[in-house]
């Protein structure tokens, strides 16, 4: 099991490119989240998929985000124009039930996005 | 409210010692309460979970201590590590399809030899 993979670890790119951030989930995991990390708002969820379907979106900051999960094994965030404020590390995170009432997650190991 | 308040920031504890954590929330249909621990450069990993049908949940040197009329929750780290240093976040959920999570603000732990 290679866990939760995203790609890129890091990303520098100048303010009004376009970034996409990608996500493969654990195989047979049904859900996939995206959260933002920053050292002033923490960890903040974005968007979530359940079976492909996204679910609640209400986390992403602006129009400028987007976020799609094609098939079950494929997520992509992706902002554009980016900003400077955009820039934080990126966390997918996809889970499973592993019980009656009980989830267990897994993150990625994120993407760290700096932009200039 | 969807809120959960986490305390301290940061912790130093001496190795050996007792590192507490604290997590408060106001949405009493919270019903799963894990606690997740974070290394530099690496992403949230689960150390832990209770659920409100018991009050103390113990898994080696780690506890979560419950209490559900005061609607608060914290970490114990007991005779703690050097190798414990990391960001330790408390989350709630609510039962739903996917559970999603509503992450404290963090606890920046480090633990001296």
């Amino acid at each position: 099991d290679a866990g939760v993979i995203q790609s890129p670890r890091h990303e520098v790119t100048e303010m009004g490119q376009e970034v996409t951030l990608r996500c493969k989930p654990i195989s047979g995991h049904n859900s996939l989240f995206w959260y933002r990390q920053t050292m002033m708002r923490g960890l903040e969820l974005l968007i979530y998929f359940n079976n492909n379907v996204p679910i609640d979106d209400s986390g992403m900051p602006e129009d400028r985000f987007s976020a799609k999960m094609p098939n079950a094994s494929f997520s992509t965030l992706k902002i554009q124009p980016s900003e400077p404020r955009d820039s934080a590390v990126y966390f997918c995170a996809s889970s499973w039930r592993t019980g009656p009432g009980i989830y267990g997650y897994t993150f990625g190991s994120g993407t760290r996005l700096t932009v200039v | 409210q969807q809120q959960v308040k986490q305390s301290p920031q940061s912790l130093i504890v001496q190795k050996g010692g007792i590192s507490i954590i604290n997590c408060a929330y106001e949405n009493t249909a919270f019903d799963y309460f894990p606690w997740y621990q974070q290394f530099p450069g690496k992403g949230p990993a689960l150390l832990i979970a209770i659920r409100p049908d018991v009050s103390e949940k113990k898994e080696g040197r780690f506890t979560i201590s419950f209490n559900k009329s005061a609607k608060q929750f914290s970490l114990h780290i007991m005779d703690s590590q050097p190798g414990d240093s990391a960001t330790y976040f408390c989350a709630a959920s609510i039962s739903g399809s996917a559970r999603q999570l509503t992450f404290g603000s963090g606890t920046q732990l480090t633990v001296l030899p």
